[in-house]
């Protein structure tokens, strides 16, 4: 099976832009989670999908926005961007998203931001 | 307020010693803990879960110890190899926060040959 793949791998946008990530489960993978990674704060939850509805969301501003297609893909959308929005942007899928299982990462997308 | 914490950055171990890695962490209500690897330029990788009612769970060279009342896993590996250079990550899972996993920041561990 291919793994979790993540569109695009790196990314340079400039403040006040938007941005969309994709994300791509593992095939037959329902549920969808994002995580920011900087630095500063390390490995940080935004959100999580599954069937198309999300499901959980972290502590992160409503500048981050995300949605989950019919086929489990995931986007997500940052607004207005600002400089410490610059993170490795990670996305990690499950089979059915039950909490004690297994999370599977993709490489994720490098965005910087100027 | 850091809920998972690694409080080593770093650590450095020759080949075919040991390599123990440290995780502290607050909330009383995790119940479930992960270890992830983590590659430049790729994302984590699952290694090894424990959940709260055990204190000890193994796979191969890799084994978690977890004192609950310490609030304290660790990750050993042994015998430690060049290829487990890598950045290695505790989360948790809560009940209460559903799918999502609470990261430590990480301690990078390099093996030397």
């Amino acid at each position: 099976k291919a793994g979790v793949t993540q569109t695009p791998r790196y990314l340079i946008k400039t403040r006040g832009q938007q941005v969309t990530l994709s994300c791509s489960p593992i095939s037959g993978h329902r549920s969808v989670s994002w995580y920011q990674q900087t630095p500063g704060q390390g490995l940080q939850f935004l959100f999580e999908y599954f069937s198309e509805t999300q499901r959980n969301k972290g502590n992160f501003p409503g500048r981050f926005s995300g949605r989950q297609f019919s086929n489990s893909r995931s986007e997500m959308n940052v607004s207005t961007l600002e400089l410490g929005d610059s993170a490795l942007y990670l996305c990690a899928s499950s089979s059915s998203g039950r909490r004690k299982e297994t999370q599977y990462f993709g490489p994720g997308t490098r965005l910087l931001v100027l | 307020d850091q809920q998972v914490k690694q409080n080593s950055p770093s650590l450095s171990v020759q080949e075919g010693r040991i390599s123990i890695l440290n995780c502290d962490y607050t909330n009383s209500m995790f119940d479930y803990f992960l270890w992830y690897k983590k590659y430049p330029a790729e994302g984590p990788t699952f290694l090894i879960s424990i959940s709260s009612i055990k204190d000890k769970n193994e796979d191969g060279r890799f084994t978690v110890f977890l004192n609950k009342s310490a609030k304290h896993l660790s990750l050993h590996i042994v015998p430690s190899q060049p290829g487990d250079s890598a950045v290695y990550f505790c989360a948790a899972s809560a009940q209460q926060a559903g799918t999502a996993l609470i990261f430590g920041k990480g301690t990078t561990l390099s093996v030397s040959s």
